[in-house]
């Protein structure tokens, strides 16, 4: 079945460092890919998505490209800001609806 | 501000318990999620509908019922608690092409079973 696999946490950077949070999938056909966030308390966001093959998604200076040739869909951010700590999912929406998440990585900006 | 509201943040029932968690999306969405969330385990889909009535079983149904009278509410049951159901609930709803509009998730509710 669909599977998503991304690193493990905690990651730890400073202010205005670069992001990067490794994230591959398994899946038959070609499935939507997605990255959520949560912040402290609160429920899942949506924080960018990819729907084909070399497209990339963008938001908030986030950004991901979806990569079929490796199975991947890795979420970068030039400059991070503390207030970007939190837990992100990678995800992918295959048949049917359903949408598989990873187990999530939390991101945590130190001043 | 579109949302999905779930009915309590914190809950705290004893064992054996019938336990019923509520969500109600605003955004007129055919379907419906309920997942749990657990350290180290991610997101785990219990069941869920693509329309008034009609369910199906994720991943992890054991334990778990859910009802599905009217469009915007979708209820989890759990019928007899117990100490392993303690957990973060997260609801969502979604339109039917959920690959282009991905999710929108209610806050959750922290469930602990004692």
């Amino acid at each position: 079945g669909d599977s998503v696999t991304q690193m493990e946490g905690p990651v730890t950077l400073s202010e205005e460092a670069f992001l990067t949070i490794n994230c591959t999938y398994t899946a038959t056909g070609y499935p939507s890919l997605f990255w959520y966030v949560q912040y402290p308390g609160e429920g899942l966001q949506l924080l960018l998505k990819a729907t084909k093959a070399d497209d990339k998604g963008s938001n908030k200076g986030f950004e991901a490209t979806y990569r079929k040739e490796t199975t991947s869909f890795h979420l970068e951010k030039g400059s991070v800001q503390v207030s970007d700590s939190a837990v992100y999912f990678c995800a992918l929406r295959g048949g049917y609806q359903k949408v598989t998440f990873g187990t999530g990585t939390k991101l945590q900006v130190i001043p | 501000d579109v949302k999905v509201t779930q009915s309590s943040r914190y809950l705290v029932k004893r064992t054996g318990e019938k336990v019923f968690l509520e969500c109600v999306q605003d955004m007129d969405h055919e379907n419906m999620f309920w997942y749990r969330q657990d350290p180290g385990l991610g997101l785990r889909l219990i069941y869920f509908s693509y329309d008034v009535k009609m369910k199906e079983k994720g991943d992890i149904p054991e334990g778990y019922s859910v009802s599905r009278e009217k469009k915007e509410r979708f209820s989890l049951i759990l019928e007899s608690a117990s100490t392993n159901q303690t957990s973060m609930y997260l609801c969502a709803s979604s339109p039917p092409r959920a690959g282009d509009y991905g999710y929108t998730f209610g806050s959750g509710t922290r469930l602990t079973v004692v």
